[in-house]
Order: structure tokens, then C-alpha cells, then sequence
């Protein structure tokens, strides 16, 4: 059992590249979630899916995009990279029962210079 | 919206010292509550959870206790060791379900 898998772990991009951020999950969870944490800042939430077909903003959703595309797999999109978004990024899945717990990937590094 | 304060860091301790992090939290309706650890280079993992008011969360030795009077969740072990060092977030599931986290605490035990 993989539980939520991230792929790539490390990254560095250009200025004005794009890329996506890959994350899977074999937990048949419905809700799933894009973090970033950036020293003394914790983790912010990107954007969530709370299940199949839907996706929503959180709290820094500016330069990314994503995509539900099944049960099993969200993705997340910078389409024009910048320095700011120099992070380490979590994807998490969750079951949708407030008292069950969330869980996360490995996460990636990304560094974009 | 529902959010969670968290002390802030770094915390040095000496092994075998009393740990002790605070957590508040502001949510409408009754959210779910938890402790995740961090350890270096990893993701994060689920450390303990309470669910309901008074409800006592437990694990590795650490305990916290949903408190709605005073709305918190402080985490507290009686005696850390060298391996207990992590990045500590508090973090709750309200009835939107959008996971939200504390900034995170780091804690460092020293031999």
C-alpha cells in the first residue's frame, strides 16, 4: 500500500517554465490537496478537490492551476514559473470524515531560479 | 475563517525536559483536531487526533486534549528524547474540510 505517492521529489526550473507536479493516491480517498511550505510560514493551502470533478482555491492559488483527473490523481500546474514558487510542495489525500486524518506525500523541492 | 495559531519556534530542549506547545484555534461548529510530526526530509505524519470535546489524543508518549472552553490543543510529553526532534503543526478539519495548519514548530533535543 503506497498511500499518497509524489513524483518528481526534486526539481529546478528557469524563470518562465512550466511544469507539473504529479500526485497520486491508492487510499480511494475523495478529497485531495495541494500544499506549499516555505520557512516560518508553515503550510498554505494551494488548492483542494473535496472529490471526483471538483477543485477549489485555498489560500495562494495565484500562478498554479490543477487537475482532478479521476479518484486517484490531482495534479498541480505552474504554467510560468517564478522565483517565488521556490518551495517544497505536498500533495495529501483525505477520506471526507472530519475525524479521520489526512495523508501526505514525500513531497517535492522545487527550486526556480 | 476557521484557522489555527500556533506557538512559534524554535524550541531547544535538554533530553529528558518537559515539552510543551501551544495551540488555539478559532472554528465555527466542531472541528476535528490534530498533531502531525515532521522529521527532516520527510513528509508529514500523523502524530495524534481528538474528535470531539475533552476528548484526550495520545501517542509515543505525547497527549493533547481538545479543550472547546479555551479552544486549544497543546501538546505536551513528559520527557523528550534526542529522537523527538521534528517540525511539530497543529492543524483541524472543520466543516468545510479544508485541512488547515499552524505555522509549525520546530524542536530540538539535545544529548
Amino acid at each position: 500500500n503506497a498511500g499518497v505517492t509524489q513524483t518528481p521529489k526534486f526539481q529546478v526550473l528557469k524563470t518562465g517554465q512550466s511544469m507539473t507536479l504529479q500526485c497520486a493516491q491508492d487510499m480511494n480517498h475523495n478529497s485531495m490537496y495541494w500544499y506549499r511550505q516555505d520557512p516560518g510560514m508553515g503550510l498554505r493551502l494551494i488548492y483542494y478537490s473535496a472529490s471526483e470533478g471538483t477543485t477549489d482555491k485555498g489560500e495562494v492559488p495565484n500562478g498554479y492551476n490543477v487537475s482532478r483527473l479521476n479518484k486517484r490523481e490531482f495534479s498541480l500546474r505552474l504554467e510560468s514559473a517564478a522565483p517565488s514558487q521556490t518551495s517544497v510542495y505536498f500533495c495529501a489525500s483525505h477520506r471526507f470524515y472530519k475525524n479521520t486524518e489526512a495523508f501526505f506525500g514525500q513531497g517535492t523541492r522545487l527550486t526556480v531560479v | 475563517g476557521d484557522s489555527v495559531t500556533q506557538m512559534e519556534g524554535p524550541v531547544t530542549l535538554s533530553e529528558e525536559a518537559f515539552l510543551t506547545i501551544n495551540c488555539t484555534y478559532t472554528a465555527t461548529g466542531y472541528p476535528s483536531l490534530f498533531w502531525y510530526v515532521q522529521y527532516p526530509g520527510e513528509g508529514l505524519q500523523l502524530l495524534l487526533k481528538a474528535t470531539k470535546a475533552d476528548d484526550k489524543g495520545s501517542n509515543k508518549g505525547f497527549e493533547a486534549t481538545y479543550r472547546k472552553e479555551t479552544t486549544s490543543f497543546h501538546l505536551e510529553k513528559g520527557s523528550v528524547q534526542v529522537s523527538d526532534s521534528a517540525v511539530y503543526f497543529c492543524a483541524l478539519i472543520p466543516n468545510d474540510y479544508k485541512l488547515s495548519f499552524g505555522a509549525g514548530t520546530t524542536v530540538t533535543v539535545r544529548a
